[in-house]
């Protein structure tokens, strides 16, 4: 099993959608998680961190983390055909920076 | 927001030669560097992670001897892959953290590297 598991989509969705992105994870021992969005061919963004249990908004953005259940979401509301691309999520545990990654849902927005 | 540049974007070259790849923090310093491999459709897997002034850690099934890392300043890390052959090409990226604290635990992702052996 994937410490962090991702269903790779594609997801499309039209314009103007709220788009619900999701990640399980194994290991209980993991404190902060990330939300990165990438582009074809380019680096990772950080979109969202969030530590530990509870949720981040920062603008037409959500994270949810729910370590009970050991589920992680990435909420995008009004969605525009520039947030096509693939998001990843990521999670470490505390007093490291060795990220475990999902393997990425692509999602299009279309217009 | 921290910046993290990396060389050359992108690279073909000739199985059985090498190739560097460089990553470089602009406007912090960098005490921990994090090299990454990415196939296509795939996950970034953690190849190692380079520390300045000491030998990198290698992840499990990562060969030290094929994918050199060296951390020799605060700003730049080089990966170099030697003798590469057509298996090794794949979407090459590397992350960086200083010591300053950005917005919590949290590393910056450079533009990332294709490297293509033909």
């Amino acid at each position: 099993q994937k410490e962090v598991e991702q269903d790779p989509g594609p997801l499309s969705v039209p314009e103007g959608a709220i788009v619900s992105l999701n990640c399980t994870y194994s290991n209980s021992a993991f404190q902060y998680f990330m939300w990165y969005r990438q582009y074809s061919r380019k680096g990772p963004e950080l979109l969202m961190y969030t530590y530990s249990s509870g949720n981040k908004e920062d603008g037409r953005f959500t994270a949810q983390v729910d370590k009970s259940s050991k589920y992680i979401s990435l909420f995008i509301r009004d969605s525009q055909p520039s947030d096509s691309a693939t998001y990843l999520c990521a999670a470490t545990t505390s007093g490291t920076y060795k990220y475990i990654f999902g393997t990425g849902t692509r999602l299009k927005v279309l217009a | 927001g921290a910046v993290v540049s990396q060389h050359p974007s992108r690279v073909i070259c000739k199985s059985g030669t090498s190739v560097k790849i460089e990553c470089r923090s602009l406007d912090f310093q960098a005490t921990t560097m994090f090299w990454y491999r990415q196939f296509p459709k795939q996950s970034l897997m953690l190849m190692a992670t380079s520390n300045e002034g000491s030998k990198a850690t290698y992840e499990q099934g990562v060969e030290k001897d094929k994918f050199l890392i060296n951390h020799a300043s605060l700003t730049l890390s080089t990966l170099t892959v030697t003798s590469a052959h057509p298996e090794d090409s794949s979407f090459y990226i590397c992350s960086a953290r200083g010591n300053r604290v950005f917005s919590g635990n949290t590393i910056y992702f450079g533009e990332g590297s294709w490297l293509t052996v033909v």
